[in-house]
């Protein structure tokens, strides 16, 4: 079946250093949506991208959507400790027998020290 | 509105016991998927209406789980003969549409089998 790989699983910046999570699909997505989960809270939507090479821009977060619709990233330009909490991509796979489903990765975890 | 409710937040039951889990989705929204999130992963995906019919349950692990939305709104998980390995945080999201469509998160309950 599909799945997400999603790497680092940990990452520990000083405050002020980038960031960046990465995302990669065994088969080409149909949309990629990224998702924030706080300590102890639930995962919040930052984002979808749809379009084979899209880049799109929130403030100091990047995100990019691979050529072949397989691969995605999140930049954090000058982390600041607000930042903390798991990053999570989620692939969208239309049609088949998928319809419906997001396959989350495993979540990059981020610590932002001050 | 609101947002996504659940209920309980904490649920502890015996091995064997049945459980059930509510989730109040978005007013409005049609689409309800139920995930499992186990500590240091990423959402696993159970199970998807599209108004009140299951379009996917594909993610549902075995016969013990089912889950039900009788009126295209609030929607119950139900587990029986619960184990210790379903221990986990039960989560439910809900969106206008598919799963193409930004998801909401409610809190969560955290499901503990002893």
């Amino acid at each position: 079946g599909q799945q997400v790989m999603q790497i680092p699983q940990y990452q520990h910046v000083q405050e002020g250093e980038d960031f960046t999570t990465y995302c990669n699909s065994s088969t080409t997505l149909s949309n990629i949506q990224w998702y924030k989960q706080r300590p102890g809270g639930h995962p919040v939507f930052l984002i979808q991208l749809v379009k084979s090479g899209e880049v799109k821009k929130q403030k100091r977060l990047t995100f990019q959507f691979g050529e072949a619709k397989k691969n995605s990233s999140l930049h954090i330009t000058a982390t600041q400790t607000t930042d903390v909490g798991t990053y999570f991509c989620a692939g969208y796979y239309a049609g088949g027998t998928s319809y419906g489903k997001l396959t989350f990765g495993q979540g990059t975890i981020l610590t932002v020290h001050p | 509105g609101a947002g996504v409710s659940q209920t309980p937040s904490n649920k502890v039951t015996e091995k064997g016991k049945y459980v059930e889990l509510r989730c109040d989705p978005i007013s409005g929204h049609t689409a309800l998927y139920w995930y499992r999130q186990s500590l240091g992963q990423g959402p696993e995906f159970l199970i998807y209406f599209q108004g009140t019919g299951a379009a996917d349950d594909s993610g549902l692990p075995n016969d013990r789980f089912f889950a039900v939305r009788p009126e295209g709104s609030v929607s119950t998980l139900k587990i029986q003969r619960t184990e210790r390995g379903d221990s986990a945080v039960y989560l439910c999201a809900s969106s206008w549409s598919g799963a193409s469509h930004e998801q909401f998160f409610g809190p969560g309950t955290r499901l503990t089998v002893l």
